[in-house]
């Protein structure tokens, strides 16, 4: 079936590195590709989108990288802080008024002071 | 602005036994979405609710059900309760649209025993 998944489960940097974090998906149908930070005890906090006829969106330190060839993702964390420590997930939406949200596995990032 | 809210926060059941969590949205938001998350996973999709319809449907069994009032508030409700249906359950509101963001609540914990 249709799944968006993740290549590493941990990810351990420095802080003050950056930090990269990828995702492989499957349904090429997709319109919006979103990541979403979690922290413990709380809910998917979104961090930042892109849409399929994008390949590079910026926000503020976080860069989303999209390649449909490949179908793969990522999201760069620039000076990583500790604060950015958390389990990070991608997530695809056919977009539309149906907003089914399908996420991966997830990734833990652990920043090293 | 408030944001998402859930309650309760925490919730403990016996198998068989019958279970209702309550969202309420963001303000200015007209589309709740409930998501299961079980221990180290990724949320996975139950319903979305707009206009007090059900408009869209995960994986789920009958067993879960739901409501959206006119306020746009919503209630999830699990029949039948199993062990596995232990989990963090997510609610997450949006405006019905496309390319629209949802944003999470902090999710109620329910054990089930």
């Amino acid at each position: 079936g249709e799944s968006v998944g993740l290549h590493l489960p941990t990810l351990s940097v420095q802080e003050g590195d950056n930090s990269i974090i990828n995702c492989a998906y499957s349904n090429s149908a997709s319109d919006y590709f979103i990541w979403y930070k979690q922290e413990s005890g709380k809910g998917p906090q979104f961090i930042i989108d892109i849409r399929s006829n994008m390949d590079k969106r910026q926000g503020q330190r976080v860069t989303v990288l999209l390649n449909k060839t490949v179908k793969h993702l990522s999201l760069q964390i620039a000076a990583t802080q500790p604060g950015d420590s958390a389990v990070y997930f991608c997530a695809e939406t056919p977009g539309g008024g149906y907003q089914k949200v399908t996420f991966g596995t997830g990734t833990k990032l652990q920043v090293i002071p | 602005d408030a944001g998402v809210t859930q309650s309760p926060t925490h919730l403990i059941k016996t198998r068989g036994q019958q279970v209702t969590l309550r969202c309420s949205p963001k303000s200015g938001h007209d589309t709740v979405s409930w998501y299961q998350q079980a221990l180290g996973q990724g949320p996975q999709f139950i319903f979305q609710y707009y206009e007090e319809e059900e408009r869209q449907r995960g994986n789920f069994p009958d067993r879960f059900s739901g409501h959206q009032f006119p306020n746009y508030s919503s209630e999830l409700n699990v029949n039948a309760l199993l062990l596995g249906d232990s989990a963090l359950y997510l609610c997450a509101s949006s405006r019905w649209g496309v390319g629209e963001t949802q944003y999470f609540g902090p999710g109620t914990r329910l054990l089930v025993l």
